[in-house]
């Protein structure tokens, strides 16, 4: 496996399931990303790790929870969600944290919440 | 004021043509610009980085306006597999953010 790579790739939930998105990078990054794009939106940043550290939480609402257990792995941890919430999840990497480096997009996990 | 601000398109095109998308910004502070492209139902790519002096790489041609705080991409001789949303991103001022645009469509027509 080279890059980012997420799983599922695509995601259908009630409101009262638990699931989790899980990441992972093989680039030998320090920074770790998750995203959500909605349409017609921009993407929108929900958490930066960096060596597994949190270092940004953009005032994500509770019932998402991740988690960095490694350098390489993120996970996102999901419950009861709104239909709001029904969206591409994008994970990303880059060399380290900042402005500075290039990132890596996963793939994605579409997330359909009904 | 969005932070971030694109024309959403779609931009229709012929082969051939020559295209040029703006972006503005509106944090003075910011210090790294970048253009990523998205094709449908994929992830972001970086096209190119953004330099104070502007910079070209193939048909692709990137400036930078900071008085103006306006970015550009040129795209000359358009390509078919040129098809895709073209994001504009800027860093978020003293954070380590990075703030995205909603995107510019373009269509490249046979």
């Amino acid at each position: 496996e080279t890059g980012v790579t997420q799983t599922p790739r695509h995601l259908v939930m009630g409101m009262t399931n638990k699931k989790s998105l899980k990441c992972e990078q093989h680039l030998g990054h320090n920074a770790m990303y998750w995203y959500k794009q909605s349409a017609k939106k921009p993407l929108e940043l929900m958490f930066v790790y960096s060596l597994e550290e949190r270092v940004e939480n953009n005032s994500v609402p509770s019932r998402f929870s991740p988690e960095c257990p490694n350098s390489s792995h993120l996970f996102l941890h999901l419950h009861t969600l709104q239909p709001e919430d029904s969206a591409l999840y994008l994970c990303a990497s880059s060399q380290e944290p900042g402005f500075l480096y290039e990132q890596y997009f996963g793939p994605g996990t579409r997330l359909t919440v009904t | 004021r969005k932070e971030v601000e694109q024309d959403p398109g779609p931009f229709n095109v012929p082969e051939g043509a020559t295209v040029a998308f703006n972006c503005t910004y509106s944090n003075s502070a910011s210090q790294s610009f970048f253009w990523y492209r998205q094709d449908c139902r994929k992830e972001p790519k970086l096209l190119m980085s953004v330099y104070s002096s502007g910079n070209e790489d193939g048909r692709f041609t990137a400036q930078l306006n900071r008085a103006s705080q306006y970015i550009s991409l040129l795209i000359r001789d358009s390509k078919l597999s040129d098809s895709a949303t073209y994001l504009c991103v800027v860093n978020g001022g003293a954070t380590n953010k990075l703030i995205f645009g909603t995107g510019t469509l373009l269509a490249v027509q046979p």
